[in-house]
C-alpha cells in the first residue's frame, strides 16, 4: 500500500528566515506530486505540481518554489518567509485525478 | 465566480438522520468529481469520487452527479458523531491532474 510522509509537523519560523518542508511517498512509482497551502478557516489553494522528476508547475506566483529531485521525493523552499506564508501546508500524490494527502505540516511565520 | 460553490454550513444534523451536502461547479468541461473529509487540524481524506451521471453509493455514502446542472451532492444516511467534520467537494477535467476544491461544509452530528 501507498504511503506518504511529511516533516516537520509543526514549525515556527521567524519572517525572512528560509523554509524547507519535504514530502516522501512509498509504495508507488512515477506518482503525480502536489504541494497546497491551506490559511486558517480558508480552502485548499495548489500551489505546486509535478508529472515528473524536475517537472514543476507552478499554479500561484509566490515567494515559494518547488523542487522534485527524485521520483517519490517533492520539496517545498522559500529563501524568506513572510507572515503571509503561515498555513497548513499539504503534499499529496496521485494517479489520473484522484488525490491522497499526507498529515500536513503546520506553519506559523512570526 | 467561484469555480467550485458549497454552502459553508455549518450543517447541524439529529444523529441517525441524513445529512444532504450540494456542489455546484462552472466549467462544463468537468470530468471527475469527489468529495473529501477533512476533520478538524487534519489532512482531508478521500470518501469518495464519481465520474458518470446519476447515484453512486458507498456504504453510508451516496454521491449524485447531475452534468447538465453542474451539480454533485452527498448523502450521508444514519449520521454518526464520527461525521462531524468538513467536507470538501473537489472537480477535475478530463485528464487534467489538478483538482479544483470548495471551501467545504462543516457538518454537526448531534446527540
Amino acid at each position: 500500500s501507498q504511503t506518504i510522509h511529511q516533516w516537520p509537523a509543526t514549525l515556527v519560523q521567524p519572517v525572512g528566515s528560509p523554509l524547507s518542508l519535504e514530502c516522501t511517498v512509498e509504495g508507488t512509482s512515477n506518482p503525480n506530486l502536489y504541494w497546497y497551502r491551506q490559511a486558517a478557516g480558508r480552502g485548499l489553494q495548489l500551489l505546486f505540481y509535478s508529472v515528473g522528476i524536475g517537472q514543476i508547475s507552478s499554479e500561484v506566483p509566490q515567494n515559494l518554489s518547488a523542487s522534485r529531485p527524485q521520483d517519490r521525493q517533492f520539496i517545498l523552499s522559500s529563501k524568506k518567509l513572510l507572515l503571509s506564508d503561515s498555513g497548513f501546508y499539504l503534499c499529496a500524490w496521485g494517479w489520473g485525478e484522484t488525490q491522497y494527502f499526507g498529515p500536513g505540516t503546520r506553519l506559523l511565520v512570526l | 465566480q467561484k469555480e467550485v460553490e458549497q454552502n459553508s454550513g455549518p450543517l447541524s444534523v439529529p444523529e441517525g438522520a441524513i445529512a444532504s451536502l450540494n456542489c455546484t461547479y462552472s466549467d462544463r468541461g468537468s470530468q471527475s468529481f469527489f468529495w473529501y473529509r477533512q476533520y478538524s487540524g487534519k489532512s482531508p481524506e478521500l470518501i469518495m469520487f464519481i465520474y458518470s451521471n446519476g447515484d453512486k453509493e458507498d456504504g453510508r455514502f451516496t454521491a449524485q452527479l447531475n452534468k447538465a446542472s453542474q451539480y454533485v451532492s452527498l448523502l450521508i444516511r444514519d449520521s454518526q458523531p464520527s461525521d462531524s467534520a468538513t467536507d470538501l467537494c473537489a472537480v477535475a477535467r478530463s485528464n487534467d491532474y489538478k483538482l479544483s476544491f470548495g471551501a467545504g461544509t462543516t457538518v454537526t452530528v448531534r446527540a
